[in-house]
């Protein structure tokens, strides 16, 4: 089945603990991408990559970092987490970035920063 | 920056009303247009995409517009079903940011059987 897989689906730490969101995807899709959602602000992009060891920041890039060493998975660091990155964080990637392709979502990972 | 605007954040229907969900858009310079529908719990489900050079596309009960000049796009669902009861989100790509995506806040739909 083609899909978008995160992992962990619920994460709940500390403040300034690193932790790794992962994602991966099975459908070949070079274009890759995070969002972070909030009440009232919907969704946000944080980082994206057009290709396997090429990122650009969003709109919300501060406090994350990405690595696309391969191109099924696009990882999210958060090295020193803090509770404003209370979140729910969406991944979601496409065939190309201005194709015309219709993005694909993973069910998400709510992250909870005490 | 491309601002997407939704409205309204929550619409509330009787079971089998004919409705409509907006979204605006600043920048008319967009490769696309894209309807997503969200459950609880769940991630986002392309609903359907609109080319810029299109005016509108269709999906069974679903049918969305767009209009580039005036900055808009709109859902339109046939018949509702208490099973269309989610939050519809739209979204602009932005070939000016380097292909970013950006979102509206949605509309939370309620059907009432």
């Amino acid at each position: 089945e083609a899909q978008v897989t995160q992992n962990p689906r619920y994460l709940i730490t500390v403040t300034g603990k690193k932790l790794t969101v992962t994602c991966s995807q099975n459908m070949n899709h070079e274009y890759m991408s995070w969002y972070r959602q909030d009440p009232g602000l919907g969704l946000r992009q944080i980082y994206y990559s057009m290709n396997v060891e090429v990122t650009d920041k969003g709109d919300v890039p501060e406090g994350y970092k990405v690595s696309r060493k391969e191109k099924r998975n696009f990882p999210l660091i958060l090295e020193s987490p803090s509770p404003n990155q209370t979140s729910l964080y969406f991944c979601a990637s496409t065939i190309w970035a201005g194709v015309n392709s219709p993005l694909h979502f993973g069910n998400g990972t709510r992250l909870t920063v005490t | 920056k491309q601002e997407v605007t939704q409205i309204p954040a929550a619409l509330s229907v009787p079971e089998g009303e004919n409705l409509v969900l907006n979204c605006s858009f600043t920048d008319s310079a967009i490769y696309n247009l894209q309807w997503f529908r969200q459950d609880p719990g769940k991630g986002l489900t392309s609903l359907l995409l609109i080319q810029s050079s299109q005016r509108e596309q269709t999906s069974g009960r679903l049918n969305a517009s767009l209009d580039k000049s005036s900055g808009r796009s709109t859902l339109y669902i046939a018949a509702s079903q208490p099973g269309d009861s989610a939050t519809y989100l739209c979204a602009a790509e932005d070939p000016n940011t380097g292909n970013q995506f950006y979102f509206g806040t949605g509309t939370s739909l309620t059907v009432i059987p």
